[in-house]
C-alpha cells in the first residue's frame, strides 16, 4: 500500500531556532500534500496544502512566513518552523493521495513530535 | 466554517463486543467520508470510507453507515479486540475542495 514517511519523528530544539520535516512518499508521486498540526487530545488541524512545483496554500490563522513549505518534487515536500516558540510544539503530520482523484484516502506519516524548550 | 463532530469523546467496551462509533457533519456538500485510526504515537491509519451515493459499507470486521438525511455516519467494529483501542477519526471531503476536514475523535477503551 501507499506509504507516506516523515523525518525526524521527534525533535527536541531551543525557543528560537528553526527546526525542517521531511515528509516522503514513497511508493508514489503525490503531487499534493498536506500538513496537518495535532495538539495533545486534539483532532487534526490542517495548516497547509503543499504544491509541487509552486506556492503552499496556508489555512486561514498559520503564517506562512513562520511555517515555511518547499515542495521540490514529486515525492517530498518540507516543512519549516522557523524562530520556534514553547507554543508550536505539537504533533506535525503530513499526508498525500496515492489516487489522483480527490475521492481516495489520504494516507499519513507516522508524524513528527516537535518540543521547543 | 463546518465542521464535523463526534457525539462521544471517549467509548469504553468489554473485548469481544461490537462497537459503536458515531460522527456527526454539517456540510451537506461532502460527498466522500473516511474513518481513521490513531494510535498514540502514531499518524492516521485508514480504515474504510464511504462515498455519499452509498449508506453502507463493509470491510474487516468494520462496517460504515451514512445517513444523509441526518448527516450522520458511524463506524461500528464487530468482536472488538484489545488491539482496536485507540482513537478513531471520521473525516469528509467535499467536492470543493482536495482536503479532508477531521472530527473531533473518540477515544476506544477495550476492556479485557
Amino acid at each position: 500500500g501507499a506509504v507516506v514517511s516523515q523525518h525526524p519523528s521527534w525533535v527536541i530544539c531551543k525557543s528560537g531556532t528553526s527546526v525542517k520535516i521531511e515528509c516522503r512518499s514513497l511508493d508514489f508521486q503525490a503531487t499534493t500534500m498536506f500538513w496537518y498540526r495535532q495538539f495533545p487530545k486534539q483532532s487534526l488541524m490542517l495548516m497547509a496544502t503543499s504544491n509541487e512545483g509552486s506556492k503552499a496554500t496556508y489555512e486561514q490563522g498559520v503564517e506562512k512566513d513562520k511555517f515555511l513549505i518547499n515542495h521540490a518534487s514529486l515525492t517530498l515536500s518540507t516543512l519549516t518552523v522557523t524562530s520556534a516558540h514553547p507554543e508550536d510544539s505539537s504533533f506535525y503530520i503530513c499526508s498525500a493521495r496515492a489516487g489522483g482523484s480527490m475521492n481516495s484516502p489520504l494516507h499519513f506519516g507516522n508524524g513528527t513530535r516537535l518540543t521547543v524548550t | 466554517g463546518e465542521s464535523v463532530g463526534l457525539h462521544l469523546p471517549t467509548l469504553s467496551v468489554q473485548e469481544g463486543d461490537n462497537s459503536i462509533i458515531n460522527c456527526a457533519y454539517s456540510n451537506s456538500a461532502s460527498d466522500y467520508f473516511i474513518w481513521y485510526k490513531q494510535e498514540s504515537g502514531k499518524g492516521p491509519q485508514f480504515i474504510i470510507d464511504i462515498r455519499s451515493n452509498m449508506d453502507k459499507r463493509q470491510g474487516q470486521r468494520v462496517t460504515v453507515l451514512l445517513n444523509k438525511t441526518v448527516k450522520h455516519l458511524s463506524l461500528q467494529i464487530a468482536a472488538t479486540q484489545p488491539g482496536d483501542s485507540a482513537v478513531y477519526f471520521c473525516a469528509e471531503n467535499n467536492n470543493a475542495g482536495n482536503m479532508l476536514t477531521f472530527g473531533g475523535g473518540t477515544r476506544l477503551m477495550v476492556k479485557p
